[in-house]
C-alpha cells in the first residue's frame, strides 16, 4: 500500500530556518499536506500542493516538492518557540473514495 | 475555522464500562473519519464514513463501531472498554471533492483503568 516516511525528531534554535522532510511511494498522488499539531490539540492543516506544482510559499513557510523523487520538504523560516510543534505530512489522489495516508509525524523542538 | 466538535475532551472510566466518543461537524462534509494516536504521535485510522449510512473499517483493527445516521455526526462507541484502548482519539471531516483537506476535532483523551 501506499507509504508515507518522515523522519520523527528535528531540533532547532530560535531564529534559525527548520526543514521537514518527508518521502511517499504513490505516483497516482494528487495533493500533498503539511498538517501542524499543538499539544493537546488536533491536526490543523498548515498548507498543501497539489502534485502539478514544484513550490508554494505562504508567508515563513514554503513547500518544495520533488516529484520524479517523490520528497516533499517544508521549510519554516525565522521559526519561533511557537513553532515546536509535531508536523504531519499526507498524500492523497483526487477522487471522491479516496483515503489520505498520513506520515507518523515530526517533532519540532524549538530552543532559544 | 473548522466547525468540528469531539465530546467529551478527556475520560476516565473504568474496565468494562462501554461508552461513545461524540464526533459533530457543521460543515455539511461527506466524509469523517476516526483515527487512534499513539502517545509516539502516529495516527491509525480505525474508522471512515462517505456519507450517511456508509461505514468502513480502516488499517487498525479495533473493537470500536460506529455509526453515521446524519451528515453531521459520527460516534464511535466501545461496548467493553479496556486498558489497552487507552488513547488519544481524533475526529476529522473533509469535503468528497475537491483538495480533501482533513478538518480536524480537538481530540478525546481516554483512559481506561
Amino acid at each position: 500500500g501506499e507509504d508515507v516516511e518522515q523522519s520523527l525528531f528535528l531540533s532547532v534554535r530560535e531564529g534559525d530556518s527548520s526543514v521537514i522532510n518527508c518521502t511517499y511511494t504513490d505516483s497516482s498522488s494528487t495533493y500533498l499536506y503539511w498538517y501542524k499539531q499543538e499539544p493537546g490539540a488536533g491536526l490543523q492543516l498548515l498548507t498543501y500542493i497539489f502534485s502539478n506544482m514544484d513550490m508554494k510559499q505562504d508567508q515563513r513557510l514554503t513547500v518544495l516538492l520533488n516529484k520524479k523523487d517523490k520528497h516533499l520538504s517544508l521549510r519554516i523560516a525565522d521559526t519561533q518557540t511557537g513553532d515546536s510543534a509535531i508536523y504531519f505530512c499526507a498524500e492523497s489522489e483526487s477522487g471522491g473514495s479516496y483515503i489520505p495516508t498520513f506520515g507518523r509525524g515530526t517533532s519540532l523542538i524549538v530552543h532559544p | 475555522e473548522a466547525d468540528i466538535y469531539q465530546t467529551p475532551r478527556y475520560l476516565v472510566i473504568g474496565t468494562g464500562k462501554k461508552i461513545t466518543l461524540e464526533c459533530s461537524q457543521t460543515m455539511g462534509h461527506d466524509k469523517m473519519y476516526w483515527y487512534q494516536q499513539d502517545p509516539g504521535m502516529e495516527l491509525h485510522l480505525i474508522h471512515y464514513s462517505y456519507g450517511v449510512n456508509s461505514t468502513e473499517k480502516g488499517d487498525l483493527s479495533s473493537e470500536s463501531t460506529v455509526s453515521r445516521i446524519r451528515t453531521e455526526h459520527f460516534p464511535l462507541t466501545l461496548e467493553s472498554a479496556r486498558p489497552s484502548h487507552t488513547s488519544q482519539y481524533l475526529c476529522a471531516s473533509s469535503r468528497e471533492r475537491g483538495t480533501d483537506t482533513q478538518y480536524f476535532g480537538p481530540g478525546t483523551r481516554l483512559t481506561v483503568l
